[in-house]
């Protein structure tokens, strides 16, 4: 069972670059989310995606952008990649947005140099 | 507005030793608490749940009691295991679904 796939599972960019990870779930679940994942801050929401054709600024959205492709895809995208955006990425997906748990994926680490 | 707060790691333990990592949360509701654990080079992982006060949510030898007049939602395990290491995050989601996690507490279980 795959659950919740991210791609790349490791990045390497230069300021300024773009890039796109890719999330899929294959839990028919409606909602999606990307969190970001750094030293003494825990998780903090980026962006969500609580139905297919919806999307919503989290914590800290300023820099990311998202698309929901369809009920399995979720992406982010960094038009101009900044030092600040090293961290890990995490996706995650939820059945629906009131029922409780959180699938995640297994991360994507980047680097922006 | 909503927080949760962990105790700071790393904490390290010999094996078969008693386990408690303390959570408290700040919520203006009646929120959800979670236990959530990644190992290394994983993703997170749901460990336990509870939805109301004095629930006890329990799972893999680990427990936690939602403690609404405390405030916490302490993650206990009577003998760890080497296999335990990893870190945990205490998480709530409000009514409004939106998801507030710890810092983090890493765990390390030596033989």
């Amino acid at each position: 069972n795959a659950g919740v796939t991210q791609t790349p599972k490791f990045q390497v960019l230069k300021t300024g670059q773009s890039m796109t990870l890719q999330c899929a779930q294959d839990m028919n679940h409606n909602s999606m989310y990307w969190y970001r994942q750094d030293p003494g801050m825990g998780l903090r929401l980026i962006y969500y995606s609580a139905s297919e054709g919806t999307t919503d600024k989290g914590e800290v959205p300023n820099g990311y952008n998202v698309s929901r492709l369809n009920k399995r895809e979720f992406s982010l995208r960094l038009e101009s990649a900044a030092p600040s955006q090293t961290s890990v990425y995490f996706c995650a997906s939820q059945r629906t947005r009131d029922t409780g748990e959180l699938f995640f994926g297994e991360g994507s680490r980047l680097t922006v140099l | 507005g909503d927080s949760v707060t962990q105790m700071e790691g790393p904490v390290t333990l010999s094996e078969e030793a008693f386990l408690t990592i303390n959570c408290t949360y700040t919520a203006t509701g009646y929120p959800s608490l979670f236990w959530y654990v990644q190992y290394p080079g994983e993703g997170l992982q749901l460990l336990l749940k509870a939805t109301k006060a004095d629930d006890k949510g329990s799972n893999k030898g680990f427990e936690a009691t939602y403690r609404k007049e405390t405030t916490s939602f302490h993650l206990e395990k009577g003998s760890v295991q080497v296999s335990d290491s990893a870190v945990y995050f205490c998480a709530l989601s409000d009514p409004g679904n939106q998801f507030y996690f710890g810092t983090g507490t890493s765990l390390t279980v030596i033989p």
